[in-house]
């Protein structure tokens, strides 16, 4: 299963755009990259996913690097319900050819009010 | 519309008993997973099954570990006999296959186990 590579935390201010880095320098032509994030105490909540292009939707955007092998997640204004583990996920295939998320450890954000 | 249900939420054994995790997916939805999450890790995919039928098994313990889906819709998961080291949350996790353009797996919010 291809990696990605995450900061274990950072942290942001409340109200301050975040951009959350992710590199997956094995990535192949055709795993799509995927973001979920885990708030505490609960599953994890799909964000967003994108193939090539830059992608937005009403949670965030993914601006993914020409080459692929990194994409940065940005959520446009943080609020303290962002504070979240956040994963950056390629999804792959399983042993029977579906598809399967593969999750790291994450990367922890906290924001400070 | 209604998300992913677990059950129990919370369930504390001692060493060597078993124990059982219940999950109904999203109404509709074909494909069913169970993941492991231990403290401080993401989550490990356990199994996969599309309606009722096992698409990937390859990283559950079946020694110890059983899951079914007997009609396509609800799913168990059953440890027996549980070891320490199996303390974590279990997460049901379910996905409309061809729901196009849409790849998100729902989650429901997990049964944490401790096992003493």
């Amino acid at each position: 299963d291809a990696k990605t590579t995450q900061p274990n935390s950072m942290e942001s201010n409340e109200e301050e755009p975040v951009h959350l880095p992710c590199n997956h320098s094995t990535i192949s032509g055709t795993d799509y990259i995927h973001w979920y994030r885990q708030l505490p105490s609960q599953g994890p909540e799909y964000v967003i996913h994108g193939l090539t292009s830059n992608v937005n939707n009403r949670m965030a955007s993914l601006a993914i690097a020409e080459d692929r092998k990194s994409s940065t997640l940005i959520l446009h204004r943080a609020t303290l319900r962002d504070a979240a583990v956040y994963y950056c996920i390629l999804r792959g295939l399983t042993q029977g050819g579906s598809e399967k998320l593969v999750f790291g450890k994450g990367m922890k954000l906290t924001v400070n009010p | 519309e209604a998300g992913v249900a677990q059950s129990p939420r919370y369930k504390i054994i001692e060493k060597r008993q078993s124990v059982a995790f219940w999950c109904n997916p999203i109404s509709g939805h074909a494909t069913l997973y169970w993941y492991q999450q231990i403290l401080g890790q993401g989550p490990k995919l356990l199994i996969q099954f599309q309606n009722n039928g096992v698409v990937d098994d390859s990283q559950l313990p079946k020694d110890r570990f059983s899951a079914e889906r007997l009609k396509g819709v609800d799913s168990t998961l059953k440890i027996q006999p549980a070891k320490l080291e199996d303390s974590a949350v279990y997460l049901c996790a379910s996905f409309a296959l061809g729901s196009a353009p849409s790849y998100e797996q729902y989650f429901g919010p997990g049964t944490r186990l401790t096992v003493t």
